[in-house]
């Protein structure tokens, strides 16, 4: 298994500004995922990010909006950036296992972030 | 794409009582199944993964089974606890190797 601890647990944010979220796994991984949840539904992708190589972004998801790096093979970050009420949601921190498909995913618990 | 579904969204028992979770999913092409279970503002914690080859896995008091061909899963729950309260979701891999989750069951177990 892999634990991941994912900071801050939660904000309160004013619109305009950003928030940089961190990941920190206790393992190599290759791929680390990065979700959000918006209040009363369920997870979406943002983004995939490799480490050496530019986050791969999903469909209505862009760089700009959600910077990611990923430095190390046990690290990576999310910024929100220019933030809305609209971005109010738990973003989440997930990889695999074994760093490969078919295996376990796991979750950091998660930043409940507040936009006012 | 792929798309899940879980029924019912919200479920309310009496603590002791078996109960059973539904999760289908509309393209029968997938590596695996997994349950999670998220508390209110948390993140989300694995309780069991399906692999595509397997039918069914335990662990404890929770049993998953899968049924490709038809594109389900289910999770039992026996004998269920107040501390069992908590949202349940369930998501396929497939293909592209992306997790797609359904929007999960809100269970409450009442002492």
């Amino acid at each position: 298994s892999a634990v991941i601890s994912q900071k801050p647990s939660r904000d309160i944010c004013q619109r305009g500004t950003s928030l940089t979220i961190q990941c920190q796994v206790d393992s190599q991984v290759t791929m680390m995922f990065w979700y959000r949840q918006q209040p009363g539904q369920s997870l979406t992708l943002i983004a995939t990010a490799n480490q050496g190589s530019e986050a791969t972004y999903e469909s209505g998801f862009v760089i700009d909006k959600f910077p990611i790096s990923r430095p190390n093979l046990t690290f990576s970050t999310l910024t929100v950036s220019n933030m809305s009420p609209e971005d109010s949601s738990i973003y989440l921190c997930s990889v695999d296992s074994q760093g490969a498909k078919n295996t376990e995913a796991f979750f950091g618990q998660g930043t409940r972030l507040t936009v006012v | 794409k792929q798309e899940v579904t879980q029924i019912p969204a919200a479920l309310s028992v009496p603590e002791g009582e078996n109960l059973v979770l539904n999760c289908s999913f509309t393209d029968s092409a997938i590596y695996n199944l997994q349950w999670f279970r998220q508390d209110p503002g948390k993140g989300l914690t694995s309780l069991l993964l399906i692999q595509s080859s397997q039918r069914e896995q335990t662990s404890g008091r929770l049993n998953a089974s899968l049924d490709k061909s038809s594109g389900r899963s289910t999770l039992y729950i026996a004998a269920s606890q107040p501390g069992d309260s908590a949202t349940y979701l369930c998501a396929a891999q497939g293909g592209s190797e992306k997790l797609v989750f359904g929007k999960g069951t809100k269970l409450t177990v009442n002492p």
